[in-house]
Protein backbone atom coordinates (compact mmCIF):
# COMPACT_ATOMS: atom_id res chain seq x y z
CA UNK A 1 0.00 0.00 0.00
CA UNK A 2 0.83 3.57 -0.16
CA UNK A 3 3.20 4.73 2.57
CA UNK A 4 4.14 8.42 3.87
CA UNK A 5 7.20 8.52 6.04
CA UNK A 6 7.53 11.45 8.95
CA UNK A 7 10.52 12.39 10.54
CA UNK A 8 11.22 13.08 13.31
CA UNK A 9 8.75 11.27 15.54
CA UNK A 10 9.48 13.87 18.48
CA UNK A 11 11.55 16.80 18.63
CA UNK A 12 12.06 18.97 21.65
CA UNK A 13 13.32 22.84 20.37
CA UNK A 14 14.34 26.06 22.58
CA UNK A 15 11.83 28.83 22.20
CA UNK A 16 13.51 30.73 19.02
CA UNK A 17 14.63 28.27 17.07
CA UNK A 18 13.48 26.41 14.17
CA UNK A 19 12.39 22.53 12.90
CA UNK A 20 12.06 21.21 10.06
CA UNK A 21 9.72 18.10 9.77
CA UNK A 22 10.16 16.04 6.20
CA UNK A 23 7.29 13.59 4.63
CA UNK A 24 8.52 11.17 2.03
CA UNK A 25 6.15 9.28 -0.16
CA UNK A 26 7.59 6.49 -0.28
CA UNK A 27 6.13 3.74 -2.78
CA UNK A 28 4.39 6.80 -5.02
CA UNK A 29 4.74 9.82 -6.40
CA UNK A 30 2.71 12.88 -4.45
CA UNK A 31 2.24 16.14 -5.87
CA UNK A 32 -0.03 17.27 -3.05
CA UNK A 33 0.54 16.99 0.74
CA UNK A 34 -1.90 18.10 3.18
CA UNK A 35 0.06 19.49 6.96
CA UNK A 36 -2.52 19.35 9.99
CA UNK A 37 -2.15 20.45 13.25
CA UNK A 38 -3.70 18.56 15.98
CA UNK A 39 -3.49 20.01 19.89
CA UNK A 40 -4.02 17.62 23.01
CA UNK A 41 -7.56 16.10 22.83
CA UNK A 42 -9.19 17.85 19.45
CA UNK A 43 -8.98 17.43 15.69
CA UNK A 44 -6.54 17.83 13.35
CA UNK A 45 -6.94 21.07 11.46
CA UNK A 46 -5.48 21.44 8.33
CA UNK A 47 -2.78 24.07 8.34
CA UNK A 48 -1.62 24.24 4.68
CA UNK A 49 -1.45 22.15 1.03
CA UNK A 50 2.09 21.81 0.04
CA UNK A 51 2.49 21.43 -3.99
CA UNK A 52 4.87 20.35 -6.19
CA UNK A 53 6.22 22.85 -8.30
CA UNK A 54 4.11 25.69 -7.04
CA UNK A 55 3.43 28.14 -3.87
CA UNK A 56 1.81 26.10 -0.85
CA UNK A 57 -1.51 27.04 0.01
CA UNK A 58 -2.38 28.03 3.43
CA UNK A 59 -5.92 27.93 5.04
CA UNK A 60 -7.08 30.95 6.86
CA UNK A 61 -5.06 32.31 10.20
CA UNK A 62 -2.21 30.30 9.52
CA UNK A 63 1.21 32.14 9.16
CA UNK A 64 3.23 31.65 6.02
CA UNK A 65 6.18 33.31 7.57
CA UNK A 66 6.40 30.99 10.60
CA UNK A 67 5.11 28.08 9.19
CA UNK A 68 7.50 27.25 5.83
CA UNK A 69 5.71 24.27 3.78
CA UNK A 70 8.14 23.14 0.64
CA UNK A 71 7.12 20.51 -1.70
CA UNK A 72 10.62 20.06 -2.72
CA UNK A 73 9.97 16.72 -5.19
CA UNK A 74 7.40 14.43 -6.14
CA UNK A 75 8.16 12.55 -3.09
CA UNK A 76 9.40 14.79 -0.24
CA UNK A 77 7.36 17.83 1.44
CA UNK A 78 8.68 19.75 4.49
CA UNK A 79 7.58 22.07 6.80
CA UNK A 80 9.62 24.31 8.76
CA UNK A 81 8.26 25.90 11.78
CA UNK A 82 10.55 29.02 12.95
CA UNK A 83 10.81 31.06 16.15
CA UNK A 84 9.72 28.63 17.39
CA UNK A 85 7.03 29.55 20.64
CA UNK A 86 5.94 27.56 23.48
CA UNK A 87 2.33 28.02 21.85
CA UNK A 88 3.71 26.25 18.63
CA UNK A 89 4.04 22.47 20.54
CA UNK A 90 1.59 20.53 19.01
CA UNK A 91 1.62 17.05 16.75
CA UNK A 92 2.21 17.53 13.29
CA UNK A 93 0.46 15.27 10.78
CA UNK A 94 1.18 14.92 6.92
CA UNK A 95 -1.54 13.09 5.01
CA UNK A 96 -1.20 12.66 0.92
CA UNK A 97 -4.38 12.55 -1.32
CA UNK A 98 -5.85 9.59 -2.47
CA UNK A 99 -3.38 7.37 -4.94
CA UNK A 100 -3.61 4.29 -6.54
CA UNK A 101 -7.10 3.61 -5.33
CA UNK A 102 -5.51 3.97 -1.64
CA UNK A 103 -7.51 6.22 0.73
CA UNK A 104 -5.59 9.05 2.14
CA UNK A 105 -2.00 8.43 3.50
CA UNK A 106 -0.82 9.79 6.29
CA UNK A 107 2.33 10.10 8.55
CA UNK A 108 2.70 9.07 11.64
CA UNK A 109 2.69 12.15 13.07
CA UNK A 110 5.68 14.75 14.99
CA UNK A 111 5.11 15.70 18.68
CA UNK A 112 7.13 18.80 19.11
CA UNK A 113 7.58 20.65 22.27
CA UNK A 114 8.82 24.40 22.65
CA UNK A 115 10.62 25.09 25.72
CA UNK B 1 -16.08 25.27 3.69
CA UNK B 2 -17.16 21.80 5.09
CA UNK B 3 -18.00 21.48 8.68
CA UNK B 4 -18.49 18.08 9.94
CA UNK B 5 -19.87 17.65 13.48
CA UNK B 6 -18.97 14.25 15.64
CA UNK B 7 -21.27 13.16 18.41
CA UNK B 8 -20.74 11.72 21.00
CA UNK B 9 -17.58 13.15 22.21
CA UNK B 10 -16.99 10.53 24.63
CA UNK B 11 -18.54 6.87 24.85
CA UNK B 12 -18.08 3.98 27.33
CA UNK B 13 -19.57 0.41 26.16
CA UNK B 14 -19.83 -2.91 27.88
CA UNK B 15 -17.23 -5.14 25.84
CA UNK B 16 -19.02 -7.13 23.64
CA UNK B 17 -21.92 -4.51 22.88
CA UNK B 18 -21.76 -2.11 20.27
CA UNK B 19 -20.79 1.32 19.63
CA UNK B 20 -21.99 3.60 17.14
CA UNK B 21 -20.77 6.76 16.58
CA UNK B 22 -22.72 9.86 14.28
CA UNK B 23 -21.60 12.50 12.17
CA UNK B 24 -22.94 15.85 10.20
CA UNK B 25 -21.29 17.21 7.45
CA UNK B 26 -22.57 20.14 5.33
CA UNK B 27 -21.13 20.80 2.02
CA UNK B 28 -23.09 18.73 -0.06
CA UNK B 29 -20.42 18.21 -2.89
CA UNK B 30 -18.17 15.94 -0.24
CA UNK B 31 -18.41 12.49 -2.14
CA UNK B 32 -15.64 10.76 0.16
CA UNK B 33 -16.26 9.73 3.81
CA UNK B 34 -13.91 8.23 6.19
CA UNK B 35 -13.20 7.11 9.84
CA UNK B 36 -10.17 6.93 11.70
CA UNK B 37 -9.14 5.17 14.78
CA UNK B 38 -5.97 7.47 16.78
CA UNK B 39 -4.19 5.87 19.40
CA UNK B 40 -2.10 7.94 21.26
CA UNK B 41 0.66 9.52 19.87
CA UNK B 42 0.19 8.26 16.66
CA UNK B 43 -1.22 9.48 13.36
CA UNK B 44 -4.64 8.19 12.34
CA UNK B 45 -5.26 4.86 10.89
CA UNK B 46 -8.26 3.73 8.46
CA UNK B 47 -10.06 1.87 9.59
CA UNK B 48 -13.38 2.36 7.01
CA UNK B 49 -14.72 4.32 4.57
CA UNK B 50 -17.33 4.80 2.37
CA UNK B 51 -18.22 7.02 -1.43
CA UNK B 52 -21.20 9.04 -1.94
CA UNK B 53 -22.47 6.22 -4.29
CA UNK B 54 -22.95 3.96 -1.72
CA UNK B 55 -25.42 3.86 1.07
CA UNK B 56 -23.70 1.24 3.81
CA UNK B 57 -20.38 -1.34 3.78
CA UNK B 58 -19.51 -3.39 5.90
CA UNK B 59 -15.65 -5.16 7.11
CA UNK B 60 -16.16 -7.51 9.62
CA UNK B 61 -17.19 -5.72 13.26
CA UNK B 62 -17.20 -2.51 11.45
CA UNK B 63 -19.78 -0.59 9.23
CA UNK B 64 -20.48 2.52 8.21
CA UNK B 65 -23.42 4.02 6.82
CA UNK B 66 -24.02 6.88 5.11
CA UNK B 67 -27.65 8.94 4.48
CA UNK B 68 -26.79 12.35 1.62
CA UNK B 69 -29.89 13.39 2.13
CA UNK B 70 -29.65 13.69 5.42
CA UNK B 71 -26.04 14.57 5.07
CA UNK B 72 -24.86 12.11 8.07
CA UNK B 73 -22.99 9.10 8.46
CA UNK B 74 -22.64 6.68 11.17
CA UNK B 75 -19.82 4.28 12.55
CA UNK B 76 -20.70 0.77 13.83
CA UNK B 77 -18.83 -1.07 16.15
CA UNK B 78 -20.03 -4.69 17.19
CA UNK B 79 -18.66 -7.09 19.64
CA UNK B 80 -16.47 -4.32 20.85
CA UNK B 81 -12.87 -5.75 22.22
CA UNK B 82 -10.79 -4.00 24.62
CA UNK B 83 -8.07 -3.20 21.45
CA UNK B 84 -10.95 -1.12 20.24
CA UNK B 85 -10.56 1.50 23.12
CA UNK B 86 -9.12 4.34 20.95
CA UNK B 87 -10.24 8.07 19.15
CA UNK B 88 -12.29 7.72 16.79
CA UNK B 89 -12.42 10.46 13.91
CA UNK B 90 -14.60 11.06 10.91
CA UNK B 91 -14.42 12.94 8.17
CA UNK B 92 -15.34 14.62 4.69
CA UNK B 93 -14.19 15.75 1.58
CA UNK B 94 -12.92 14.25 -1.75
CA UNK B 95 -9.70 14.25 -3.74
CA UNK B 96 -9.06 18.34 -2.60
CA UNK B 97 -9.00 17.48 1.29
CA UNK B 98 -10.40 16.43 4.15
CA UNK B 99 -12.07 18.07 7.19
CA UNK B 100 -12.57 16.09 10.22
CA UNK B 101 -15.19 16.08 13.01
CA UNK B 102 -14.24 16.89 16.78
CA UNK B 103 -13.62 13.21 17.87
CA UNK B 104 -14.71 10.45 20.25
CA UNK B 105 -13.35 8.96 22.57
CA UNK B 106 -14.41 5.41 22.96
CA UNK B 107 -13.62 3.49 26.34
CA UNK B 108 -14.86 -0.59 26.29
CA UNK B 109 -14.98 -1.65 29.60
CA UNK B 110 -13.68 -5.52 30.38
Amino acid sequence: GAVVSQHPSRVICKSGTSVKIECRSLDFQATTMFWYRQFPKQSLMLMATSNEGSKATYEQGVEKDKFLINHASLTLSTLTVTSAHPEDSSFYICSAPPNRGYGYTFGSGTRLTVV
Amino acid sequence: GENVEQHPSTLSVQEGDSAVIKCTYSDSASNYFPWYKQELGKGPQLIIDIRSNVGEKKDQRIAVTLNKTAKHFSLHITETQPEDSAVYFCAAGGNEKLTFGTGTRLTIIP
